[in-house]
Parts: C-alpha cells; sequence; structure tokens
C-alpha cells in the first residue's frame, strides 16, 4: 500500500497571507489527524478527522481550519500566518481513531512564513 | 494537567553499544503508550504502542517496557547502528468524551557515532 502522502512538502508565505495544505490517507484509513511540529514545542496535535467528522481539536487558534473528504483524504488551512506558524505540518492516517490504534504519519510539508 | 516527560534530552552513544531512553508521565486515566523514531526532516515512524495490561514489547533491536503503576515507560536500543539515529518521541493517549487526548514528549535525540 503506498503510504501517507502531503502536498506540497515545501512552502514559503509571506505574514497575513493563507495557505492550505494537503493530505492523502493510506487507502481504507478513515482517521486522518494533523500536527505542528517546532523545535521548541515539539509535536503539537492540531485536530482530527474520523469519517468527514472533526472528532477532536487542539489548543490552537481558530486561523486554523480543517476539513476531511468523503474520500478520506483531508486538507488544513491556516488564515492570516504569522511568523509563528513556521513549522513542519505532519499529518497522519490510522484504520481508527488516533489515540486508539496505530498512525502512519506523512513526510511533512514544510511551512516557512516571512 | 497531562504530561510527558522524556530524559536525557540528547544522548551520544558508539556504534554497537546499547542505550535505554526513559518516558515519564502524568496521564490519567492511560489508555496506551506509544514510541516513535523521527528520522531528521521525515515524519515519525510508529515502533511499539502498548495498552495497560503490557509490560514489555519488541520491535526487533527496539524494546519497550511499561510500568504502569509507576507511570514511567524506557526504550532500549540493543546494539546500536548508525541508522538508529534520530529522535525517539514518546505518546501517551487518554480517553476522553468521545475521543482520546494524545499527550507528546519533546523527545530525545540520539546520535550514535562510528
Amino acid at each position: 500500500k503506498a503510504g501517507v502522502t502531503q502536498t506540497p512538502r515545501y512552502l514559503i508565505k509571506t505574514r497575513g497571507q493563507q495557505v492550505t495544505l494537503s493530505c492523502s490517507p493510506i487507502s481504507g484509513h478513515r482517521s486522518v489527524s494533523w500536527y505542528q511540529q517546532t523545535p521548541g514545542q515539539g509535536l503539537q496535535f492540531l485536530f482530527e478527522y474520523f469519517s468527514e467528522t472533526q472528532r477532536n481539536k487542539g489548543n490552537f487558534p481558530g486561523r486554523f481550519s480543517g476539513r476531511q473528504f468523503s474520500n478520506s483524504r483531508s486538507e488544513m488551512n491556516v488564515s492570516t500566518l504569522e511568523l509563528g506558524d513556521s513549522a513542519l505540518y505532519l499529518c497522519a492516517s490510522g484504520p481508527g481513531l488516533a489515540g486508539e490504534r496505530e498512525q502512519f504519519f506523512g513526510p511533512g510539508t514544510r511551512l516557512t512564513v516571512l | 494537567k497531562n504530561q510527558v516527560e522524556q530524559s536525557p534530552q540528547s544522548l551520544i552513544i558508539l556504534e554497537g553499544k546499547n542505550c535505554t531512553l526513559q518516558c515519564n508521565y502524568t496521564v490519567s486515566p492511560f489508555s496506551n503508550l506509544r514510541w516513535y523514531k523521527q528520522d531528521t526532516g521525515r515524519g515519525p515512524v510508529s515502533l511499539t504502542i502498548m495498552t495497560f495490561s503490557e509490560n514489555t514489547k519488541s520491535n526487533g533491536r527496539y524494546t519497550a517496557t511499561l510500568d504502569a503503576d509507576t507511570k514511567q515507560s524506557s526504550l532500549h536500543i540493543t546494539a546500536s547502528q548508525l541508522s538508529d539515529s534520530a529522535s525517539y518521541i514518546c505518546v501517551v493517549s487518554a480517553p476522553g468524551a468521545g475521543s482520546y487526548q494524545l499527550t507528546f514528549g519533546k523527545g530525545t535525540k540520539l546520535s550514535v557515532i562510528p
């Protein structure tokens, strides 16, 4: 089976812009979760979708949003970008909820905000 | 507040030697504990996932132990190889209302030198 894919792999934006990141899960997986990783804070949970429903949300401002489509593919959007949003954004997919079953991570999207 | 503390923050060992990484958590109630390996610039890869009733779990040269009474886990790497150089992240899952909360440690950065 193909692994989790994320596009784009690298992105450079300026403050105030918005960005959309995409994640294609492993075939058959219904759960997609998103994480932000920075050197200072480590991995932080953003949100999780299961069968198109948001099941869980981390402590991030409303500028961060996401959605999941009927084919389980997911997108996350960050509006009004800030310098502090520069990070590696990872998505993971799994056959069950992220906290219950094993999750498989994608390679990430490296976002740089100038 | 749920917390996961990993030690040491970084570790340098000679190729062929063994090492043990520590993970202490305050998460309660507890669903499962995972160890991930993350190579630089890549997504984390699952090594082990243990539930409350499991004391030890192996994956090749990696062996994780769990003491749910003291809320401690360790990851033992046997006969280290250069390819073991990576960050190792401990993650604890706690059941919540209709979902789970994942708490991440900040990781131990392991460098294996020839």
